[in-house]
């Protein structure tokens, strides 16, 4: 069960920017470092962004992520076509003790 | 290169038990937390159970504990999975998933589907 909600879906024309919200509680988020998923269709699922906005090696500085309280976003700017896929957001709960996704967000270009 | 390679999905009645196993290389296995996480057809994404570098730690979603029982062998580079009183709920694309520095999910298996059905 999702502890973390997002939009169901987001869109943008090429080159626009999209923001994708997460919002959680104080023992997820507000405790704890938030991290994205990108998910293209039929593969497994990619880091995105670690530690509310970190960005792995290879990852393109388009993608931007933040955190203020109980709540978190990812922006994508100047969204392209291979931006399609499905995000999520994730953390640390600590009162389940549990490693809690958001519901997902489709973004479609 | 990091690589996860998942095997051991199947077909199997409701009640009956399988072995999920996630054969790493290309890093210090033992140095690193694992994580097994979930996809039912069509759904998002669901952690299922992580564990410790050395395997004295482990934590479970609700939805699985007393039934999945998560492992590692440091020497052979493997995480495994042991799920018991498999339920139709449980019908999904399982993936392992090597962790970073922190709670973060660095890289992720291919994943393997696992069908609960008579």
């Amino acid at each position: 069960q999702s502890v973390l909600t997002q939009p169901p879906s987001a869109s943008g024309t090429p080159e626009q920017r999209v923001t994708i919200s997460c919002s959680g509680s104080s023992s997820s988020i507000g405790s704890n470092a938030v991290n994205w998923y990108q998910q293209l269709p039929g593969t497994a699922p990619k880091l995105l962004i670690y530690s509310n906005n970190q960005r792995p090696s290879g990852v393109p500085d388009r993608f931007s992520g933040s955190k203020s309280g109980t709540s978190a976003s990812l922006a994508i700017s100047g969204l392209q076509s291979e931006d399609e896929a499905d995000y999520y957001c994730a953390a640390w709960d600590d009162s389940l003790n549990a490693y809690v996704f958001g519901t997902g967000t489709k973004v479609t270009v | 290169e990091v690589q996860l390679v998942v095997s051991g999905g199947d077909l199997v009645q409701p009640g009956g038990s399988l072995r999920l196993s996630c054969a790493a290389s290309g890093f210090t296995f033992g140095g690193f937390a694992m994580s097994w996480v979930r996809q039912a057809p069509g759904k998002g994404l669901e952690w299922v159970s992580s564990i410790s570098p050395g395997g004295n730690t482990r934590y479970y979603a609700d939805s699985v504990k007393g039934r999945f029982t998560i492992s590692r062998d440091n020497s052979k580079n493997t995480l495994s999975v042991q799920i018991d009183s498999l339920r139709a709920e449980d019908t999904a694309v399982y993936y392992c998933a090597k962790h970073g520095l922190g709670r973060h999910l660095e890289y992720w298996g291919q994943g393997t589907l696992v069908t609960v059905s008579s």
